[in-house]
């Protein structure tokens, strides 16, 4: 069985870092991309970005390219999102997605709070 | 950002059929389909098929999808209470490199 954890519920303020994670099992990690989806409060789904951890190639949205960094450590299984300078406006939910033919098995979800 | 175009909200009755539309270009739905998702309210969305119109297990046979041209559909035959939920289709854009989501369909069941 495909599974996806992701890392849980992160309060920060404003500048500073942070690193979330997703943990994948029940499929070989490196045959397939793992793509990063945000979802703010109310609203649609957005496509953030994705890596293939057999090489670490990764695509990013124009929207994001610049504003975070997608990586993946084999080794573990594991994928990463991470900013180096957080702003209010990140305040969303964030999944994790295996893709093939789109984002087939995705995470539990992230929920990153933002705030002074 | 070029996106996909989904209408905002659809509703129709119990037991009847919907079909969701979602409008791309030719360098997205396009060129190598769409996939659609369901994502009831507080949960993970979930799969229900993939750019080849493939439908993974467990999926109802309920649920179908088609495309023509830059436009993909979603039809749901004898709606029921469950199926009222958020659907979204999403494509892979050789423009952009990226892949882009529609902005969502509400589907409530009357």
């Amino acid at each position: 069985e495909v599974q996806l954890v992701q890392s849980g519920v992160e309060v920060k303020k404003p500048g500073e870092s942070l690193k979330i994670s997703c943990k994948a099992s029940g499929y070989s990690f490196t045959d397939y991309w793992i793509a990063w989806v945000r979802q703010m409060s109310g609203e649609g789904l957005e496509w953030m970005g994705m890596i293939n951890p057999g090489d670490s190639d990764t695509r990013y949205s124009p929207s994001f390219r610049g504003q975070v960094t997608i990586s993946a450590d084999k080794s573990i299984s594991t994928a990463y999102l991470q900013w180096n300078t957080l702003k209010a406006s990140d305040t969303a939910m964030y999944y994790c997605a295996k893709h093939s033919g789109g984002p087939a098995d995705w995470g539990q979800g992230t929920l990153v709070t933002v705030s002074s | 950002q070029a996106g996909l175009t989904q209408p905002p909200s659809v509703s129709t009755g119990l037991r009847q059929t919907a079909t969701l539309t979602c409008t791309g270009n030719s360098n997205n739905v396009g060129y190598e389909g769409a996939a659609w998702l369901q994502q009831h309210q507080g949960h993970p969305p979930k799969l229900l098929f993939n750019r080849n119109n493939n439908r993974p297990s467990g999926i109802s046979e309920r649920f179908s999808a088609s495309r023509s041209g830059s436009t993909a559909s979603l039809t749901i035959t004898g709606l029921q209470p469950e199926d009222e939920a958020d659907y979204y289709c999403a494509a892979w854009d050789r423009s952009l490199s990226a892949w882009v989501f529609g902005g969502g369909t509400k589907l409530t069941v009357l």
